[in-house]
């Protein structure tokens, strides 16, 4: 396992899409995050899994954002009726889970630079 | 609400300066801190991570410093390359009793003149 994946790594949409980005964490790890960067912003939360269960959601978090990780492997972030102001690197990142829980790094992926026309 | 504030935003040296980012946080109880370089439209490569008994870490050409007390974190870099230009983002996990959120710096970038 060489890090975190994610796909795509550009997606370019019109207003109004919904889309659908996805990250493959390190394979041991069962901690999962988003995050979204801005330009000349440091990354803000977004959501995080531990497994498969949705422990913590950032208020940025609108409700046209929605985050799964079924089986506590892949996750999936998708955005519904995007806006231009989505537009946005969004970020995931993996931790071990392993007691005990505080003393770990974060790993995170390579990012999705998402553009909405 | 924990704030990371990172000092000076950007931060031009010739090559072989030695040269220290600042980093500052509001909220002391913290359990770690890590540093992150980014290169333009990439993501996030760990630097160093320091646990919050620690105080510094070193890796290579890089030593990171952490006092707790003052919410105050350095990280030096010796002998800096072309190869170094980036941003660097400090984070810490958000107040005492969650460590699965981070509060990031808005960063400070960085160009080594050749």
């Amino acid at each position: 396992d060489t890090g975190v994946s994610q796909d795509p790594r550009h997606k370019i949409t019109k207003r109004g899409q919904n889309v659908t980005f996805r990250c493959d964490p390190i394979s041991e790890h069962n901690r999962l995050y988003w995050y979204r960067q801005t330009l000349g912003q440091g990354p803000e939360f977004l959501t995080y899994f531990q497994n498969e269960a949705q422990l913590e959601k950032s208020r940025l978090l609108s409700d046209r954002f929605s985050a799964e990780r079924p089986k506590g492997s892949f996750s999936t972030l998708e955005i519904q009726r995007t806006e231009q102001g989505d537009s946005a690197m969004y970020l995931c990142a993996s931790s071990p889970g392993d007691r005990p829980p505080f003393g770990y790094g974060y790993t995170f992926g390579s990012g999705t630079r998402l553009t909405v026309v | 609400k924990q704030e990371v504030t990172q000092i000076p935003a950007a931060l031009s040296v010739p090559e072989g300066e030695n040269l220290v980012l600042n980093c500052s946080f509001t909220d002391s109880a913290i359990y770690n801190l890590q540093w992150f370089r980014q290169d333009p439209g990439k993501g996030l490569t760990s630097l160093l991570l320091i646990q919050s008994s620690q105080r510094e870490q070193t890796s290579g050409r890089l030593n990171a410093s952490l006092d707790k007390s003052s919410g105050r974190s350095t990280l030096y870099i010796a002998a800096s390359q072309p190869g170094d230009s980036a941003t660097y983002l400090c984070a810490v996990p958000i107040s005492s009793g969650s460590a699965r959120q981070l509060t990031f710096g808005s960063g400070t970038q960085l160009t080594v003149l050749p």
